[in-house]
């Protein structure tokens, strides 16, 4: 257990339709990453928070978004979803702004768009 | 943005033998991580480089900083049956302004028992 915990595990949806992935970090780090993982490719950097403020953005769509609550858990907001959209989403936690730091990985999320 | 190629792709070894992978970057680096992926979890780290030259081992596992900034490499040796995952490298390119981690696309290692 790595202490960075994502929820669900698994989401099936169709396509058009709004998801919301949760990601608890690591105690006492402020810093919460998503990353998309889809077949074949590498992991890409979606967004960044660190303490509640966006810190840096990656390759997001603008249809998807993200937020880093006072509790310092985080949600990435998935909407109008596309086939294309299937994938693992990864959260990962650090103790520090620094994108350059050690990250934490959680679990991920596996969503699959029908 | 900065590019990340990571090779082999995947390979397929027999049980005991070495293994050898590698990630060479477009420009220099600053920090150099190698994470391993199990099937259904998260990226674990294995080994994380800070300088130029470093070379640091972790168990089987050892990964160097090259000299140039601009590629790493990670071995493991007499492997085992669970060494089967993914390999990733990552790094940072602080030069560019930007301190996130870019990721390779990873190794795919298979060991035949």
């Amino acid at each position: 257990d790595s202490g960075v915990t994502q929820t669900p595990k698994h989401l099936i949806t169709a396509t058009g339709q709004r998801v919301t992935l949760r990601c608890s970090p690591r105690s006492g780090d402020l810093s919460v990453y998503w990353y998309q993982q889809s077949l074949d490719q590498g992991l890409q950097f979606l967004i960044q928070y660190y303490n509640g403020e966006e810190r840096a953005k990656g390759n997001i769509l603008e249809r998807f978004s993200a937020q880093q609550f006072p509790d310092l858990h985080s949600e990435l907001n998935l909407s109008s979803l596309e086939l294309g959209d299937s994938a693992l989403y990864f959260c990962a936690s650090s103790g520090t702004a620094s994108g350059a730091n050690v990250l934490t990985f959680g679990a991920g999320s596996r969503l699959t768009v029908l | 943005g900065q590019q990340l190629n990571q090779s082999p792709q995947s390979m397929f070894i027999q049980e005991g033998e070495d293994v050898s992978m590698n990630c060479t970057s477009s420009s220099i680096f600053n920090t150099w991580l190698w994470y391993k992926q199990d099937p259904g979890e998260g990226p674990v780290l294995l080994i994380a480089l800070y300088k130029a030259g470093e070379l640091t081992s972790n168990g089987r596992l050892t990964a160097q900083f090259g000299i140039t900034r601009k590629d790493s490499f990670l071995n493991i040796s007499a492997s085992i049956p669970s060494d089967v995952g993914i390999y990733f490298c990552a790094g940072t390119d602080s030069g560019a302004g930007s301190y996130q981690l870019t990721f390779g696309k990873g190794t795919k290692l298979s060991v035949i028992p």
